[in-house]
């Protein structure tokens, strides 16, 4: 069965630091979004992503936040400038059409 | 503010019982509502979508929904220990993107 995937798993880095995180949505999909989810808490919607643009996005998707794919298969998430706060399992989901999304494994963020 | 309202439980139930899930939302043009199950350190599995007032089953989960009330449910029946985890309501007022509920953790005992 498809399944979106997510690299890396784990992620450290330093505050201040950027970070890609990548994602490959599953083959046939249209639709792309970014979550996350801060131990504990709510699974939050940052942004969605169609026909190469943000549909939408979140008041947490600010300036240090930006989506790309780079090419047919990848769907990432950059943080310019990592704070303490950014520390969370940062969720990517796909869907055919925009509706019934299917979660990756999630790559969880640790900031230092 | 669209909100999700979820009782955050946990909720316990003996094997074979039914377990009775609850969510109501705030947004009344929302279309879409999904039930999702994450266990612990994973990420949220579809278990069932809904678009239509009523219910919808699918093996031993039946979504409800009732738009006038602003009110969706999910009950498991035949609950297996294998059921235990955090279910998430989610609700789409756009069709881009999920507003989530804090989940309500269920416990099958055995």
């Amino acid at each position: 069965e498809p399944e979106v995937t997510q690299t890396p798993s784990h992620q450290v880095t330093q505050m201040g630091q950027e970070v890609i995180l990548r994602c490959v949505p599953i083959s046939n999909h249209l639709y792309f979004y970014w979550y996350r989810q801060i131990l504990g808490q709510k699974v939050e919607f940052l942004v969605s992503f169609y026909n190469n643009e943000i549909s939408e996005k979140s008041e947490i998707f600010d300036d240090q936040f930006s989506v790309e794919r780079p090419d047919g298969s990848n769907f990432t998430l950059k943080i310019r400038s990592t704070k303490l706060e950014d520390s969370a399992m940062y969720f990517c989901a796909s869907s055919e059409l925009a509706d019934t999304q299917y979660f990756g494994p999630g790559t969880r963020l640790t900031v230092l | 503010q669209k909100e999700v309202e979820q009782n955050s439980g946990p909720l316990s139930v003996p094997e074979g019982a039914i377990a009775s899930l609850n969510c109501t939302y705030s947004d009344r043009g929302s279309q879409s509502f999904f039930w999702y199950r994450q266990y612990s350190g994973k990420s949220p599995e579809l278990i069932m979508f809904i678009y239509s007032n009523g219910d919808k089953e699918d093996g031993r989960f039946t979504a409800q929904l009732n738009k006038a009330s602003q009110y969706v449910s999910l009950l498991i029946r035949d609950s297996q220990p294998s059921d235990s985890a955090t279910y998430l309501c989610a609700v789409s007022p756009t069709a881009r993107q999920l507003t989530f509920g804090s989940g309500t953790q269920l416990t099958v005992l055995p």
